[in-house]
Parts: structure tokens; sequence; C-alpha cells
């Protein structure tokens, strides 16, 4: 059963650039949600989708964008690029979404971006 | 505000030592997870604790949910070069405003 995948593995962009990031979940799992990892900050979540929609969001600007797909792929866009948005970017899914208990979240190997 | 703490932050050890990391919170959650993370991939779940007082054990790894269920430990006997890798603990409040607390991490160096 094939892991989590995201693409690209690494990219670097300039400033005022956008990125799109992917993330293909395993297969059958519904729940996709995006993180931002930095040294400093830890992990800090972006957003989550279930079936197409976005179920929770966190505490980033517009800037930062997502979508699902009807067969459960999930992508992220980050528009208007700045320094500080460098990180690895991490997908994890999940084959359900019960509001009830702690979830298990498989990760991708994330996507490294470096903004110069 | 950091409601997560995890101590230490950093911890370099020789194989075969033991070692204890902590993840502390000033709110009481439902749930606690472990996750551990190797350079260049993903975390990776090693263990959801629900009840207070709860004690899990996988292998040569204890992992302890506080009796309050704010804080956990987690104990690793006779450490090995492959548990090198960033220890993560994450707190889930449960319900329709579903919440995850990510703690910053405890990066572990087993040297052989």
């Amino acid at each position: 059963k094939a892991g989590v995948t995201q693409t690209p593995r690494y990219l670097i962009k300039t400033r005022g650039q956008q990125v799109t990031l992917s993330c293909s979940p395993i297969s059958g799992h519904r729940s996709v949600s995006w993180y931002q990892q930095t040294p400093g900050q830890g992990l800090q979540f972006l957003f989550e989708y279930f079936s197409e929609t976005q179920r929770n969001k966190g505490n980033f600007p517009g800037r930062f964008s997502g979508r699902q797909f009807s067969n459960s792929r999930s992508e992220m866009n980050v528009s208007t690029l700045e320094l500080g948005d460098s990180a690895l970017y991490l997908c994890a899914s999940s084959g359900y979404r019960d509001t009830s208990a702690a979830n298990v979240l498989t990760f991708g190997a994330g996507s490294r971006l470096t903004v110069l | 505000t950091q409601l997560l703490e995890q101590s230490p932050q950093f911890l370099s050890i020789q194989e075969g030592e033991n070692l204890t990391v902590y993840c502390n919170s000033s709110s009481v959650f439902s749930s606690l997870q472990w996750y551990r993370q190797e350079p260049g991939e993903g975390p990776v779940l090693l263990v959801t604790v629900v009840t207070g007082g709860e004690v899990k054990k996988l292998k040569r790894l204890t992992f302890q949910f506080g009796d309050a269920r704010k804080d956990s430990s987690l104990h690793i006997t006779a450490a090995q070069p492959g548990d090198t890798g960033l220890y993560l603990c994450v707190l889930w409040r449960t319900g329709n405003n579903r919440k995850l607390i990510w703690g910053l991490g405890t990066s572990l160096a087993v040297n052989p």
C-alpha cells in the first residue's frame, strides 16, 4: 500500500513568486491536513480537508490556500512568497475524521521550500 | 502562547543509555500522541494515550500519560542509534472545535 506522496520534494523560489505543492494521500483516505514545520515554530497547522471541503484552518495569512480534489488529492498554494515562508511543508492523511478521538495521521516526507 | 512544552530540547547520549523526555501542557486535553521524525522524513506515529495514568510499552519505549491528562513522558531503555530522531508530542482537543497542539520536539542523537 503506497504511502503519502508529496511533490516536489525540494524547490527553490524567489520572493514574490508563488508555489503549488501537491499531496497524494493513502488510497482510500479522505482526510488531508497540511503543516508548516520550521525549527523555531515546530509544526504549525495550515488547513484540513475532508471530502473536498475545508474543515479547519490555522492562523496563516490569506496567501496560503489549499484545495482537495474528488480523488482526495490535495494541493496547497502560497502566493507572493516571503523569506519567512522557507520551511518544510508536510501533508498528512487519515482514513477517517473522527472528532471524538485522536486520529492516526500518516505523513508524507514533505516538500522543502527555500525562498531566496 | 506556547501551550505545550517538550524537554529537553536536545539530547545526545551513548548507545545503551536510558533516557526520558517530557511533554507538559498548561491545559487538559482529550488524548496525546507521540511521533518520531527521522531526518528527511515525515513524523511517524508511535503511540496514542487516552486515559489519565495510562502506560503503554512499545519494545524498549515506555509511554505514560499523566493522571491529570496534562503531561506525558517517554522513556527509552538501552537506546540504539536507530532511535535517533525528533520526538514530537501532540495534544488533541476533540469535539466540534477539534484542535491539535504540537510541541517543538526533543531532538535525540544516539551515538554508537
